[in-house]
């Protein structure tokens, strides 16, 4: 079956720290991963996504994700945390069976301490 | 402005009391689809369409459903809401783009059932 897992239900980082959330997957064939980030009280907005090519993908506000197909691991990474980071991050591939579906991850909660 | 609206944002109601959240979006988009994010789970498919007049189930369609009278616009009904559907719920849309395209989420409703 197809899965997402986010291991850690919360990160703590400092300001100014990088930062790391981590997400693996289970997929056949090749993936379609991507990451969203919900601030409260918002609805989920997207940050980087990876269907092919280079490894290290670059998104949004400054965060970026490696791929990694060995590991099934999709990392997403920043180099130097803020305070304003602090959000529920999700992780989600797209499902092989329904093109357009996600499974998405259980979330993780980075709290970027000043 | 490109964005995925809701209504209504909150809503307590009692159980067996027919409600509708409303989803539209202005982005000519041809899927749409409805979540629930539950602690602990991620965001689960309730139903989805890949254009008017096309629905079909999600992952967790029971007790609820769905029309696409028009493109831009995809109610969430809930003929006799119980308790275990209090939930947050997302509608979001997307171009098709052969599932490689990003989906983008509404504000969410927060559902409460008593």
């Amino acid at each position: 079956a197809q899965s997402v897992a986010q291991p850690e239900d919360q990160v703590n980082v400092a300001e100014g720290n990088p930062l790391t959330v981590k997400c693996t997957y289970s997929v056949s064939g090749n993936p379609y991963l991507f990451w969203y980030v919900q601030y409260p009280n918002r609805g989920l907005q997207f940050l980087l996504k990876y269907i092919t090519g280079d490894n290290l993908v670059k998104g949004s506000y400054g965060f970026e994700a490696e791929f990694n197909k060995s590991q099934t691991s999709f990392h997403l990474k920043k180099p130097s945390a803020l305070v304003s980071d602090s959000a529920l991050y999700f992780c989600a591939v797209r499902d092989k069976d329904s093109s357009y579906k996600l499974i998405f991850g259980s979330g993780t909660r980075l709290l970027v301490r000043p | 402005e490109a964005q995925v609206t809701q209504n209504p944002r909150y809503l307590i109601t009692v159980t067996g009391k027919k409600l509708t959240v409303t989803c539209s979006q202005n982005m000519n988009h041809e899927y749409m689809s409805w979540y629930r994010q539950d602690p602990g789970l991620g965001l689960r498919q309730i139903y989805y369409s890949m254009n008017v007049e096309v629905t079909d189930k999600g992952d967790v369609p029971e007790g609820y459903k769905v029309s696409r009278k028009e493109k831009r616009n995809f109610p969430l009904i809930l003929e006799s809401p119980s308790p275990n559907q209090t939930s947050l719920y997302f509608c979001a849309s997307s171009l098709t783009g052969r599932g490689r395209v990003e989906q983008y989420f509404g504000p969410g409703t927060r559902l409460t059932v008593t």
